[in-house]
């Protein structure tokens, strides 16, 4: 199994739908975080969560909620979203938070119609 | 401000050298790493510099001025497959925060 994966790869989803994003690690790291890539913006980073609790919620909107039962599993609950979501989303883990190599997932090509 | 600026775009000939350049306004400055993306998957990890000077990993070089704010991506020998966004990124203070550049696109013509 590949390092870190995610599903689905791609999803359209309607302003009303609710729709979960999954990603896994099996990498054995402790860390694990979901960053927003728009085109030609940086990315930004969304939540970080170690050893299943949240350590970082960057001012996201209540329509995105996060939740990593254990540390190989991480969620992105979605909710009433806007077209200006529409984006990939990435998830990614480290060994833990002292600023080591970030590995990411293939991401979710997110389109909210 | 925090800030990581690289070129939007650039293009090389395959069989060249390129040179991928990126400088950082941080208020701290604890490594920079370059990944590689390419269109639709996961951005890798390309490599790590937190002391002044050249790393070299194959077609791929990495070199850091930590006085000048500045960084570039070296890659030799150029195939298509090179093809791909380019990112910078600074972490600033050995914790998991890292400030990102928007990526350069790399295009590869035959």
């Amino acid at each position: 199994e590949t390092g870190v994966t995610q599903t689905p790869r791609h999803l359209v989803m309607g302003m009303t739908n609710k729709k979960s994003l999954k990603c896994e690690q099996h990498l054995g790291h402790n860390a694990m975080y979901w960053y927003k890539q728009s085109a030609k913006k940086p990315l930004e980073l969304m939540f970080v969560y170690s050893l299943e609790e949240r350590v970082e919620n960057n001012s996201v909107p209540s329509r995105f909620s996060p939740e990593c039962p254990n540390s190989s599993h991480l969620f992105l609950h979605l909710h009433t979203l806007q077209p200006e979501d529409s984006a990939l989303y990435l998830c990614a883990s480290s060994q833990d938070l002292t600023g080591q190599t970030q590995y990411f997932g293939p991401g979710t090509r997110l389109t909210v119609l | 401000g925090q800030n990581i600026d690289q070129p939007t775009e650039m293009t090389a000939t395959e069989g060249a050298i390129v040179q991928i350049n990126c400088t950082y306004q941080t208020s701290g400055f604890n490594g920079l790493f370059w990944y590689q993306q390419h269109a639709g998957e996961a951005p890798t990890f390309l490599s790590y510099n937190v002391l002044d000077g050249l790393e070299e990993k194959g077609r791929f070089s990495s070199f850091l001025s930590r006085s000048k704010g500045y960084s570039y991506l070296l890659l030799k020998e150029l195939q298509m497959k090179d093809s791909a966004s380019y990112l910078c990124a600074v972490n600033m203070d050995s914790n998991y925060q890292l400030i990102w550049g928007a990526g350069t696109k790399l295009i590869i013509k035959p």
